[in-house]
């Protein structure tokens, strides 16, 4: 079965510093990967997917994830935040042969001045 | 950019009663889905659907549960008979073959 661990439930940043959320996943089979961003009482939105092809891969806002297959991960990154940026950022893995989304738990991140 | 439409935003109910959340799917989409969120937890799957048929459902999306299509635009979760655990936020998704969702904003339901 599929699974999606993010280690990390809080990550404080200051601005201008750069930022890691790792997200690790669990599959028999070979996956889809996904990060979402979920700002305060908002929905959520795509920041970034693999699908296939290149293992890194640019998103909006400056965000970019890798896929490491050996390790079966795909961790967030951006060089250098932004106030802005402050938000939970969720983790979500779907087996190429099924539909269903299933997210980590998600990370806080927390940038301040 | 196209997007995936929720109504209501939010939604307050009495226990016992009757829900419906309403969506508009993104109009090329093929497949469907219904996620909830309670506070402070992670994002759960709660049904697929497919070809105007549930294509996979989770444990959570019990006989209470049902979704529909009505028409061509709309994809409703009906909950017939809430109780106080169904206070979460609600989130309709659509997406192609492949690929990624497109999440809608969203409905709170909170049961009193």
């Amino acid at each position: 079965a599929q699974s999606v661990t993010q280690l990390d439930s809080q990550v404080p940043v200051f601005e201008e510093a750069p930022v890691e959320l790792r997200c690790n996943y669990s599959s028999s089979v070979s996956v889809y990967l996904f990060w979402y961003v979920q700002y305060p009482n908002q929905g959520l939105q795509l920041l970034l997917k693999y699908l296939s092809g290149s293992t890194l891969v640019k998103g909006i806002n400056g965000f970019e994830a890798e896929f490491n297959k050996s390790q079966t991960s795909f961790h967030l990154r951006k060089p250098s935040v932004h106030i802005s940026d402050t938000a939970e950022y969720f983790c979500a893995v779907r087996d190429t042969g099924f539909q269903k989304l299933v997210f980590g738990t998600g990370t806080r991140l927390l940038v301040s001045p | 950019e196209p997007e995936v439409t929720q109504t209501p935003s939010h939604q307050v109910t009495q226990m016992g009663q009757e829900v419906i959340l309403r969506c508009v799917p993104i109009s090329n989409h093929l497949y469907f889905y219904w996620y909830r969120q309670i506070l402070g937890q992670k994002v759960e799957f709660l049904v697929s659907f497919y070809n105007n048929e549930i294509s996979e459902k989770s444990e959570i999306f019990d006989d209470q549960f049902s979704v529909e299509r009505p028409d061509g635009s709309n994809f409703t979760l009906k909950i017939r008979s809430t109780k106080l655990e169904d206070s979460a936020m609600y989130f309709c998704a659509s997406s192609e073959e492949g690929g990624g969702y497109t999440f809608g904003s969203g409905t709170r339901l909170t049961v009193v």
